[in-house]
């Protein structure tokens, strides 16, 4: 049981290039999240999927695409990656029955020259 | 959802000694929850109190909720040198389970 997997778990991007983060869990969550952990920010939620198929906004959707490919797994694209982008991103997993908790996955640290 | 704000921003305590962090929030809320951050990891939910509850056991963790006061605290009792890692709250308003998380009380355990 393998829990949230992300990967990759590293990246060097330059500024322009796009990537995709790719997150699957395996506990047959509904719910999935994209967060990003800045110094001194906390985790702000970019973008999160209720259920398969349907996807919205969070606090910091701009330049950020995702796709909830199936149940399992949530992808998050950028498009034309910016410095300002240089985070670590987490994706995390949850139930639908209410005050489920998050089960997070171990991250990917993205830098962007 | 709202974000907690954890206080203090950095502890650093003896091994066997307890850790005691706070969060404080500014609206009512279906229940709060506390994550553990390991040093390049992702978060790990600990312990979740709902609004009727004042106070929770799990182990060694002991957490706190003040309704009134908006806000909760954290009580590691006898800490550990595993311990060491970065603390967060995060009130939930129960509109799903999009939690937001501030930046979290960073704890050292010193042998």
């Amino acid at each position: 049981n393998a829990g949230v997997t992300q990967t990759p778990k590293f990246q060097v991007l330059k500024t322009g290039q796009s990537m995709t983060l790719q997150c699957a869990q395996d506990m047959n969550h509904n719910s999935m999240y994209w967060y990003r952990q800045d110094p001194g920010m906390g985790l702000r939620l970019i973008y999160y999927s209720a259920s398969e198929g349907t996807t919205d906004k969070g606090e910091v959707p701009n330049g950020y695409n995702v796709s909830r490919l199936n149940k399992r797994e949530f992808s998050l694209r950028l498009e034309s990656a910016a410095p300002s982008q240089t985070s670590v991103y987490f994706c995390a997993s949850s139930g639908t029955r209410a005050n489920s908790p998050l089960h997070f996955g171990n991250g990917t640290r993205l830098t962007v020259t | 959802s709202q974000q907690g704000e954890e206080d203090p921003q950095a502890l650093s305590i003896q091994e066997g000694e307890n850790a005691t962090m706070n969060c404080s929030y500014k609206t009512s809320i279906n229940n709060l929850q506390w994550y553990r951050q390991n040093s390049g990891r992702g978060l790990v939910h600990l312990i979740l109190i709902r609004s009727n509850e004042r106070e929770k056991h799990s182990g060694r963790l002991r957490v706190t909720l003040d309704t009134s006061k908006k806000s909760s605290s954290l009580l590691i009792t006898a800490s550990r040198a595993a311990d060491t890692a970065s603390y967060f709250c995060a009130p939930s308003t129960g509109g799903g389970n999009k939690l937001t998380f501030g930046t979290g009380t960073q704890l050292k355990v010193e042998l």
